[in-house]
């Protein structure tokens, strides 16, 4: 199966910052089929990217993702107090489908 | 709108069974790969089954095989996980989302909490 490894485990920012998510996959990912999902206490993961790249319907234009192959990034241009939350990424292009560890981005 | 409801959630001891049931409105089950994932507490992601448009093709995490059955009813557009012989560390939230391999899970439900214990 296709290990994802993301980086870092926590990230400490302040609001108006700029945030950047790493997730390194075992082997290639078929097809840019990686994700990644926002997830805030007691609420179920919400879609931001799919496609490595594409944005989700509604999510704002700070949010894009970048990357291929092996290696995909997240960035958050200006961080909003709402965007203080667990960042898991997914591959979704073999089976099995698998997720990154999440990486915990925090109020510093 | 799409939405999905899981229920069946509970507390249950150690070898124990339960069935947990994730409706669906805005979508037809039957015509989309459906998954169910869990989340054990403080955990990260784990999908635990997941079922193809035609029913063809099925997929267990190897932890709960021959445990857990997934399955669907087309006519209340509704998806299954019928849990059996239960463990300790089957304790998560469930939540049952739209999509698999070649699909993005872009629709989740709110989760239903099952935990196992004496």
């Amino acid at each position: 199966e296709i290990v994802l490894t993301q980086s870092p485990g926590t990230l400490s920012l302040s609001p108006g910052e700029r945030a950047t998510l790493s997730c390194r996959a075992s082997q290639s990912v078929s097809s840019s089929y990686l994700a990644w999902y926002q997830q805030k206490p007691g609420q179920a993961p919400r879609l931001l990217i799919y496609g490595a790249s594409s944005r989700a319907t509604g999510i704002p234009d700070r949010f894009s993702g970048s990357g291929s192959g092996t290696d995909f990034t997240l960035t958050i241009s200006r961080l909003e107090p709402e965007d203080f939350a667990v960042y898991y990424c997914q591959q979704y292009g073999t089976s099995p489908v698998t997720f990154g560890q999440g990486t915990r981005l925090e109020i510093k | 709108e799409v939405q999905l409801v899981e229920s069946g959630g509970g507390l249950v001891q150690p070898g124990g069974s339960l069935r947990l049931s994730c409706a669906a409105s805005g979508i037809t089950l039957s015509t989309n790969v459906m998954s169910w994932v869990r989340q054990a507490p403080g955990k990260g992601l784990q999908r635990v089954s997941a079922i193809d448009a035609g029913g063809a093709n099925i997929y267990y995490v190897d932890s709960v095989k021959g445990r857990f059955t997934i399955s669907r009813d087309s006519s209340k557009n509704t998806l299954y996980l019928q849990m059996n012989s239960l463990r300790a560390e089957d304790t998560a939230i469930y939540y049952c989302a739209k999509g698999g391999v070649g699909h993005v899970s872009d629709y989740w439900g709110q989760g239903t909490l099952v935990t196992v214990s004496s």
